[in-house]
């Protein structure tokens, strides 16, 4: 079975670009959180999508932000007019929903704002 | 909302000694405990988790146990080995609507010196 995957791995923007980052799901998932990590700190959840919706975004900061799942294809997270502090590794993780509490993590877009 | 402290920060033992990480948490609605291992340049792997309807599970050489009264739970690792340094994050998790929203611990860097 294919794990999460996720793309580009490794992204670098100037400032004031659009970085767009994807994330493939686990076959069979329609779940999909995406997070961000900053160097040596823990993972701070963004935002939580099912298929076509967007369930919650109260981790995500409401303006230059973005994250989409649509009914085909994979799950974008956007980020508009990058500034240096985006810089961060950025996760996506996916489960099945349907009362499975566990996700499973991608290897993360690690996103450089030059 | 939830938070979770996670200590030590950082961790070395020798090869075969155990290793125990301990985390608090604050929502006492949280009912889902997952631990995650993440090697460098990777993304988090689940490695073990706990419900709250159990004190205590174990698979191998790791165990957690939970503590819900006191709102604490730790990893343990015995017999540990070089391949197991890297850095272990706790997170908790309430049921929010359906889904599993969850908060990670700060990480401990677990280094087992051979």
């Amino acid at each position: 079975n294919a794990g999460v995957m996720q793309n580009p791995r490794h992204l670098v923007r100037r400032r004031g670009q659009e970085a767009r980052l994807r994330c493939s799901p686990m076959k069979g998932h329609s779940h999909v959180y995406w997070y961000r990590q900053l160097p040596e700190e823990g993972l701070k959840f963004m935002v939580y999508l099912q298929k076509e919706n967007i369930i919650d975004e109260s981790g995500m900061p409401k303006e230059r932000f973005s994250a989409e799942f649509p009914k085909e294809g994979p799950s974008i997270l956007r980020i508009q007019q990058v500034v240096r502090g985006d810089s961060a590794a950025y996760f996506c993780a996916s489960s099945p929903g349907q009362g499975v509490l566990e996700q499973y993590f991608g290897p993360g877009t690690r996103l450089t704002v030059t | 909302g939830e938070n979770v402290e996670q200590h030590p920060s950082t961790l070395s033992v020798q090869e075969g000694d155990s290793a125990v990480i301990k985390c608090t948490y604050s929502d006492s609605a949280s009912n889902y405990f997952p631990w995650y291992k993440q090697e460098l340049g990777k993304g988090p792997q689940l490695i073990i988790d706990i419900r709250s309807n159990v004190g205590e599970k174990k698979d191998q050489r790791i165990a957690v146990t939970l503590n819900k009264t006191a709102k604490h739970f730790s990893l343990h690792i015995t017999e540990t080995q070089p391949e197991d340094s890297a850095v272990y994050f706790c997170a908790a998790s309430p049921n929010s609507g359906g889904y599993q929203k969850v908060t990670f611990g700060t990480g401990t860097k677990l280094q087992v010196i051979p």
